[in-house]
């Protein structure tokens, strides 16, 4: 089936040591995200990514960098985790931007802990 | 700046009664509103959508109202199944933002 996977589920690590995230999807979608959400909270969308162009949102810090080497993969950088950055890592594709391609489909999430 | 919010954080309703799910946003120009459901420890999944030229869309079991003057828009889940517990958010369509999302409210089924 196809889907958007999100490697590994589960992860820690220490407190300034970087960490990334992965995300692949079989979609073939243009348009990939990346959310923090922490607990009991909405997800924030940290920045997303229309086929190469790179688009970061204003209150993103600069801690957080993110890759996209071809169409099906998407990684998320966090430099120095800081224990404010505990939290489920969300990527998530869309067919396209606009209103008629929205629809975003989300995978199940990397819980970060950070010791 | 504009936000989508939701009424209420919290919500119990009894197996087989009807749940409404609550959600204000205040962003005038958004034309398109997705609901979806977040199941504890997984990403959110999509339940239903509507865009602004209808006031009403029907699913299964559940239905989305779009009142657009007062800004609002509600989810209603026909008989509540102990399977509909999770969170769920709204989310608008922002100009060229990617899916803002609101607060979430957290449904309990008490069977």
């Amino acid at each position: 089936d196809a889907m958007v996977i999100q490697n590994p589920r589960y992860q820690v690590t220490q407190f300034g040591k970087p960490v990334t995230l992965s995300c692949s999807q079989t979609l073939n979608h243009n348009v990939m995200y990346w959310y923090q959400q922490k607990s009991s909270q909405a997800p924030k969308l940290l920045f997303h990514y229309y086929d190469k162009d790179f688009n970061n949102e204003a209150d993103t810090p600069d801690n957080f960098q993110s890759r996209r080497p071809n169409t099906s993969f998407c990684f998320l950088d966090i430099r120095s985790p800081g224990l404010g950055d505990a939290a489920m890592y969300l990527c998530a594709t869309s067919r396209d931007l606009g209103e008629d391609y929205n629809e975003q489909f989300f995978g199940p999430g990397t819980r970060l802990t950070v010791l | 700046g504009e936000s989508v919010g939701l009424h209420l954080p919290t919500l119990s309703v009894q197996e087989g009664d009807n749940s409404i799910i609550n959600c204000a946003y205040s962003n005038s120009a958004s034309d398109y509103f997705i609901w979806y459901k977040q199941e504890s420890g997984k990403g959110p999944q999509f339940i239903i959508d509507i865009r602004s030229n209808m006031d009403k869309r029907q699913g299964q079991r559940v239905t989305v109202l779009l009142n657009k003057t007062v800004k609002h828009l509600s989810l209603q889940i026909a008989a509540t199944q102990p399977g509909d517990s999770a969170v769920y958010f709204c989310a608008e369509w922002e100009g060229n933002t990617p899916l803002v999302f609101g607060k979430g409210t957290r449904l309990s089924v008490i069977a």
